[in-house]
């Protein structure tokens, strides 16, 4: 079956510091990965969406500079977040796919706390 | 305005009883899919149509692109229905860059 694993499920940084986050992929190619926050209030933001061999597309307000994505093969897709602060706060989930017309199976998220 | 419309926000129901969840679209959609977030916050897949009906124990699903609306029907609710439930709805997108929306959630609650 199709399945997503992220880790760390859980993370805690300080103010200001930077914390990575990576998502794996197993039993399927993952040709296009998509990166949501989910606020507390529960709702989801996508933050950029990454297909292979295109280049990574952000929405409004999410920018390369603040997460840096990588996806450098159809397993595997990686997500920094830079200078966290409190607004950055939630749960961070990525969600794959294989092919375009497709379901997403998504990962158990990594939830960012921000001191 | 959103694109997802997402109905009722919370729902409540007894044990052995069901409802309808409900997403009307605001955009032609091409594809929605529907989702429980158990309580440790994982993503469960309920169903993905591209148009029809799909359906699956107790629950079953629809997808109107031309009416732009989804359902989500559960009948006979057991308790571990509980926890919020998602629709996703992708628009149709030049070059297959589709952007899926999700909706703001149904927060179900079974009491015995």
């Amino acid at each position: 079956g199709a399945l997503v694993y992220q880790y760390p499920r859980r993370t805690i940084c300080k103010s200001g510091t930077s914390m990575r986050m990576e998502c794996q992929a197993v039993g399927f190619q993952a040709t296009s990965v998509a990166w949501y926050r989910q606020s507390p209030q529960k709702t989801f933001e996508l933050i950029a969406l990454s297909t292979v061999n295109s280049a990574i597309k952000y929405e409004q307000n999410f920018t390369q500079e603040k997460f840096p994505i990588s996806h450098p093969n159809l397993s595997f897709s990686s997500m920094t977040v830079l200078n966290a602060y409190l607004e950055d706060r939630g749960l961070y989930l990525c969600g794959a796919r294989e092919g375009t017309y497709a379901e997403q199976f998504f990962g158990p998220g990594t939830r960012l706390t921000v001191l | 305005g959103d694109q997802v419309e997402q109905s009722p926000s919370a729902l409540s129901l007894h044990e052995g009883t069901g409802s309808a969840l409900r997403c009307n679209f605001t955009t032609t959609m091409r594809a929605v899919q529907w989702f429980q977030q158990n309580s440790r916050g994982s993503l469960i897949n309920l169903f993905y149509l591209a148009s029809g009906t799909k359906e699956n124990g107790r629950l079953k699903s629809t997808f109107n692109s031309k009416e732009s609306y989804s359902t989500l029907h559960i009948r006979d609710a057991q308790l571990e229905d509980s926890g919020t439930y998602f629709c996703a709805a992708e628009a149709w997108a030049s070059g297959g860059n589709y952007k899926p929306t999700f909706g703001k959630g149904t927060s179900l609650v079974v009491h015995p």
